[in-house]
């Protein structure tokens, strides 16, 4: 049969609005949560982390909401610049190890 | 610190000679991961090391993939054979045990002909 790539959810956004990516987790004993970037060619990068006992938490241009009601967290981009494209990743501890989402490929329409 | 470090960066090799993938992770981490990313799978975990020590090789595809720790400064993941379908980007991370956070390499793109 004809073989299929990952589809990668795309959000596309015009330089300067607000991103909003979105990930969802099964377990809802989890309770630590890392954002990573990776950008074409390179290695993902550390962005943010949430522990389960916030509901936010900001950085520089980024912030992290958490709902452990429905078990939902974002990232939201503040003024989305050409650099922000990338490959976004949320990352999850489990023991020893941590596992990554499929990620959502961000473009920047300018 | 210069971070995680991988070598080669590019590799392209002949079905079935052996490949071997190196990585020198951050000084005083004692987690380290080596990870594969295809456009089909993702980014999958292969195996990792705690302190020298493979922990989880679940994720090693099958067994004509091997990965040693000799030392805390030095790892390889090794292919042997290599086919065409392992051709990917190959990363190694590596963290401390006080620290979530892994910290990855530059990868290397693995392209088996």
């Amino acid at each position: 049969g004809e073989s299929v790539g990952l589809h990668l959810p795309t959000l596309s956004v015009q330089e300067g609005d607000n991103s909003i990516i979105n990930c969802a987790y099964s377990n809802s004993a989890s309770d630590y949560f890392i954002w990573y970037k990776q950008e074409s060619g390179k290695g993902p990068q550390f962005i943010i982390d949430i522990r389960s006992n916030m509901d936010k938490r900001q950085g520089q241009r980024v912030t992290v909401l958490l709902n452990k009601t429905v078990k939902h967290l974002s990232l939201q981009i503040a003024a989305t610049q050409p650099g922000d494209s990338a490959v976004y990743f949320c990352a999850e501890p489990q023991g020893g190890k941590l596992v990554f989402g499929q990620g959502t490929r961000l473009t920047i329409n300018p | 610190d210069a971070g995680v470090i991988q070598s080669p960066r590019h590799e392209v090799t002949e079905m079935g000679q052996e490949v071997t993938l190196r990585c020198k992770p951050i000084s005083g981490h004692d987690y380290l991961f080596w990870y594969r990313q295809t456009m089909m799978r993702g980014l999958e975990l292969l195996i990792y090391f705690n302190n020298n020590v493979p922990i989880d090789d679940s994720g090693m595809p099958e067994d004509r993939f091997s990965a040693k720790m000799p030392n805390a400064s030095f790892s390889t993941l090794k292919i042997q054979p290599s086919e065409p379908r392992d051709s990917a980007v190959y990363f190694c991370a590596s963290r401390s045990s006080g620290n979530p956070e892994a910290f990855f390499g530059q990868g290397t793109r693995l392209t088996v002909v």
